[in-house]
């Protein structure tokens, strides 16, 4: 079974226009991590913003924030104003356990937006 | 404050030959993660090291493949007699010690193709 599903291949949006990017995750710990990878064309793999399973707010980096609804296991991310720049893939991913016991992160297929003029 | 690097960026080898994949963490970093990216796929992780220890190798095929960290110099990954099916995009990630959730940062990554 996926661990991260990300059900949205491709996603188009209007430049300055906000698009909230899918994610649900599936896991039995209590705790655990949620991170948002960004994956321009040039390849490198960008950190966007990080949730916690134990965080109390939604997580918020500049134009980008994490729509966590714990209990339906989802964890959106939402680009605000989107800007040509923001097109790219979009990586989910899971640490599950701690980050004193476990570093490895469990991937998503990832979703690919394109920022339209 | 220079990040993590990778080389080579792309790397050829023909069936049967030997493929070392380099990575250098950024300073300060003492945990090294190898991920393998195929085409039109999300990351898979491979392997976590620390300086001179392998601490999870779950990832890691059992044939062909080996990763190290030793205490000077970078970290390797080692693909002996390539197939085509190792053909992919391999990233490196790094972080410090003590790190609060794990946050990982990536190299560019080096892409391997196998003729």
């Amino acid at each position: 079974a996926q661990k991260i599903t990300q059900t949205q291949p491709g996603m188009f949006v209007q430049e300055k226009e906000a698009v909230t990017l899918d994610c649900t995750y599936d896991t039995s710990d209590p705790s655990y991590g949620l991170f948002w990878y960004k994956q321009p064309s040039s390849g490198e793999m960008i950190f966007l913003i990080y949730q916690g399973s134990y965080d109390q707010q939604n997580a918020t980096e500049g134009r980008y924030s994490l729509n966590f609804q714990k209990a339906r296991k989802s964890a959106n991310l939402v680009i605000s104003a989107s800007q040509l720049g923001d097109s790219a893939m979009y990586f989910c991913a899971m640490r599950e356990g701690t980050a004193g016991n476990n570093r490895k992160l469990i991937w998503g297929l990832g979703t690919s937006l394109a920022v339209n003029p | 404050n220079a990040g993590v690097m990778q080389n080579p960026r792309h790397l050829v080898r023909r069936r049967g030959q030997e493929a070392r994949l380099r990575c250098s963490p950024m300073k300060g970093h003492s945990h090294v993660y190898w991920y393998r990216q195929l085409p039109e796929e999300g990351l898979k992780f491979m392997v976590y090291l620390q300086k001179e220890n392998i601490i999870d190798e779950s990832g890691m095929p059992k044939e062909r493949f080996s990763a190290e960290f030793p205490k000077e110099g970078p970290s390797i990954l080692r693909i002996q007699q390539v197939v085509r099916g190792d053909s992919a995009a391999y990233f490196c990630a790094s972080s410090p010690p003590g790190t609060q959730y794990g946050e990982q940062f990536f190299g560019p990554g080096t892409r391997l193709t196998v003729l």
